[in-house]
This record gives C-alpha cells, structure tokens and sequence, in this order.
C-alpha cells in the first residue's frame, strides 16, 4: 500500500549492530504497529502507539525499542542485532473504526532484515 | 490462550474454480474478523470482514462465512484466477485494536 512506506526495504547487518526501520503513512491515522513475520509463525506485535504520546510494548518487544517522532512516522530500532531477530518486518496503521473491534490495519510493504 | 489457526496449510486450486480457506479461532469473545491476503515481496491486504452478528458478508468475487458456534470462518474466492495466489490469513479482533493473525494458507492457482 503507496500510503505505508517503509525504509529500507532490505537490509543485511552484523550481530552487535544497531539498525533502525522508519516507517511513514499518509493514512491521517493515528495508530500505528510494528509486526514481525517469521514462516510459519503469521505476524507477531513488536510495538503499537495510538497517538504519539502513547507508546506500549507488544507481545515480544524485548531487544526492540520505539520512536513515534510524528502522527506520521513511527521508526523500529534494534539496539543490539542479533542473528534470531533475522525476519521480515512490516509497519502498520489503523483509525478505530465505528463501535468495538472494527480496527481494520494498513500495512506498509515491508522490510526483511538479515543479521548475521 | 488465544490462538487463530488454520486448517490446511497450502491450497491448489484449478483456475476458473472456486477456492475455500479454513480457519478455526479459538477466543469466543472475538467480535470481528478479517482476511487479508499477502503476495510475494508485499505486504498484507485487506481483502473482507465480518462483524460477530453477523454469518456471511460478500464482496467482490470473495464471501466471508462466519459460524460461532464450531469458532470458524472460511473465504470463498469465486472463478479463481491467477492474480489470486498469494497467502491468505484470517485475524481475530477482540476489540479496540489487538488482532491476532493466522499462520496463513497459502493458495495455488494452476493454470
């Protein structure tokens, strides 16, 4: 989707090394998602913010960390690479739909990352 | 806990027939669901949804089947084409935003 952008599209780097992901949307949403998809295991939540004053951890943040610099952008950073978090990374917006569980995600193209 | 799962992990199909992707959920508090479908080197789609008072919702050449009762949800794609391979996943909404993906089925459309 044009309007979920994600850079790089694919990055090699080294155990040890910080890299961060970026993420922009011209959506106008203000929620925001950071998955991982590992074969086999579907899409997994890394971080989510509703707005950019609201950050919270997903269901396997740890050795990842967050920025949400604007209503638009929402980077991913690993401080640390390790060789495990190899996988594809994927960048997501939702608005809260009308009435209760109507959150219908936006998701950008991608970034596959390998550590090695 | 709380799962979303599917049942058959890779689907061939004829082109010009009619595909149907299974999915069971185990959570029976979740009140919307959505397919979305993943081509290669992309991210995932929105393709349809359904709401929990709901038991079928039809778009364009796909129908979405809810059943509660047995937890399942099925995608039918009517005249399968080619531009319809891809992996398909089911996700479950408990509410505000956690969604909870499938594994995901990856569907084969022979020509």
């Amino acid at each position: 989707d044009a309007d979920v952008t994600q850079t790089p599209r694919n990055r090699i780097t080294k155990t040890g090394k910080r890299i961060m992901l970026e993420c922009s949307q011209t959506k106008g949403h203000d929620r925001m998602y950071w998955y991982r998809q590992d074969p086999g295991l579907g899409l997994r939540l890394i971080y989510y913010s509703f707005d950019v004053k609201d950050i919270n951890k997903g269901e396997i943040s740890d050795g990842y960390s967050v920025s949400r610099q604007a209503q638009a952008k929402f980077s991913l950073s690993l401080e640390s690479a390790i060789p495990n978090q190899t996988a594809l990374y994927f960048c997501a917006t939702s608005e809260l739909g009308q009435g209760r569980g109507t959150d219908t995600q936006y998701f950008g193209p991608g970034t596959r990352l390998t550590v090695l | 806990g709380e799962s979303v799962g599917l049942h058959l992990p890779t689907l061939s199909v004829q082109e010009g027939d009619n595909s149907i992707i299974n999915c069971a959920y185990s959570n029976s508090a979740s009140d919307y669901f959505i397919w979305y479908k993943q081509e290669s080197g992309k991210g995932p789609q929105f393709i349809i949804d359904i709401r929990s008072n709901m038991d079928k919702r039809q778009g364009q050449r796909v129908t979405v089947l809810l059943n509660k009762t047995v937890k399942h949800l099925s995608l039918q794609i009517a005249a399968t084409q080619p531009g319809d391979s891809a992996v398909y996943f089911c996700a479950e909404n408990t509410g505000g935003f956690k969604t909870i993906f499938g594994a995901g089925t990856r569907l084969f459309v022979k020509a």
